[in-house]
C-alpha cells in the first residue's frame, strides 16, 4: 500500500498563511488531490491535479507537489477555513488513497 | 452537474448487515466510477470500494470479504452492503463520484453522508 503522511494538526492566526503537508514516497510523480471537511459536513474537493482549483474554490487555496511532499497552502486564513483537510492520490493500485487528515485550527 | 442523495439504516446490532443506497442525479451515469467511503473517529477517511455502470467493482482488500457494491442502471443508483458489522464499523458513510482522468482520479461530488452506529 502507498502511505500518505499528514501532520495531525496545524494552527494558524487569522490573516496568516497555513501550509499542510502530505508526504509519500516520490509523491511528486503522482497527482495529488485535497479535500476540506468541516464539522458535520461532507468532504469538498478544494484542489485536484496538484494545483488546480475547482469552480467556486477561493484563490486563497493553492497546491504544490514535488519530491516526497505535496503541500496545500491557504493564504489569508479565515475562521471559516477551520476544518479537517485530507490529501489523496489514485494510481489504480492503492487501497489507502487518503492521508490521515490534518485538523486546521484558526487561533 | 452531478448530485448524490443517499439513504439507509443508521442503527445496527453486531452481526447485522449494513445496507445503503445512493441515487445519482444529473450528469452521465456511465462516465464515472461510483464509490463508497467512510469516516471513522480513529481512522479518518477510508475508501470502501467502487463500481462502474457495467458492474466492474474494486474493493478495499481489508473489507473485501464483507463488502458487496451493486448498481441499478435503470434507476441510476448504486448500493453498499457490509455484512457481519461490529462496533468498528461505526462511521459516517458517504457515496461519492470518482472522476477518472488518465492515470488518476478524485472524488467529487459527495453524498450528504449517513451516520451508522453499531451497538447492541
Amino acid at each position: 500500500s502507498y502511505v500518505l503522511t499528514q501532520p495531525p494538526s496545524v494552527s494558524v492566526a487569522p490573516g496568516k498563511t497555513a501550509r499542510i503537508s502530505c508526504g509519500g514516497n516520490n509523491i511528486g510523480s503522482k497527482s495529488v488531490h485535497w479535500y476540506q471537511q468541516k464539522s458535520g459536513q461532507a468532504p469538498v474537493l478544494v484542489i485536484h491535479y496538484d494545483s488546480d482549483r475547482p469552480s467556486g474554490i477561493p484563490e486563497r487555496f493553492s497546491g504544490s507537489n514535488s519530491g516526497n511532499s505535496a503541500t496545500l497552502t491557504i493564504s489569508r486564513v479565515e475562521a471559516g477555513d477551520e476544518a479537517d483537510y485530507y490529501c489523496q492520490v489514485w494510481d489504480g493500485s492503492t487501497d489507502l488513497p487518503f492521508g490521515g487528515g490534518t485538523k486546521l485550527t484558526v487561533l | 452537474q452531478v448530485q448524490l442523495q443517499q439513504w439507509g439504516a443508521g442503527q445496527l446490532k453486531p452481526s447485522e448487515t449494513l445496507s445503503l443506497t445512493c441515487a445519482v442525479y444529473g450528469g452521465s451515469f456511465s462516465a464515472f466510477y461510483w464509490s463508497w467511503i467512510r469516516r471513522t473517529p480513529g481512522r479518518g477517511l477510508e475508501w470502501i470500494g467502487e463500481i462502474n455502470h457495467s458492474g466492474s467493482v474494486n474493493y478495499n482488500p481489508s473489507l473485501k470479504s464483507r463488502v458487496t457494491i451493486s448498481v441499478d442502471t435503470s434507476k441510476n443508483q448504486f448500493s453498499l452492503e457490509l455484512t457481519s458489522v461490529t462496533a468498528a464499523d461505526t462511521a459516517v458513510y458517504y457515496c461519492a463520484t470518482r472522476i477518472v482522468v488518465s492515470n488518476t482520479g478524485w472524488f467529487d461530488p459527495w453524498g450528504q453522508g449517513t451516520r451508522v452506529t453499531v451497538s447492541s
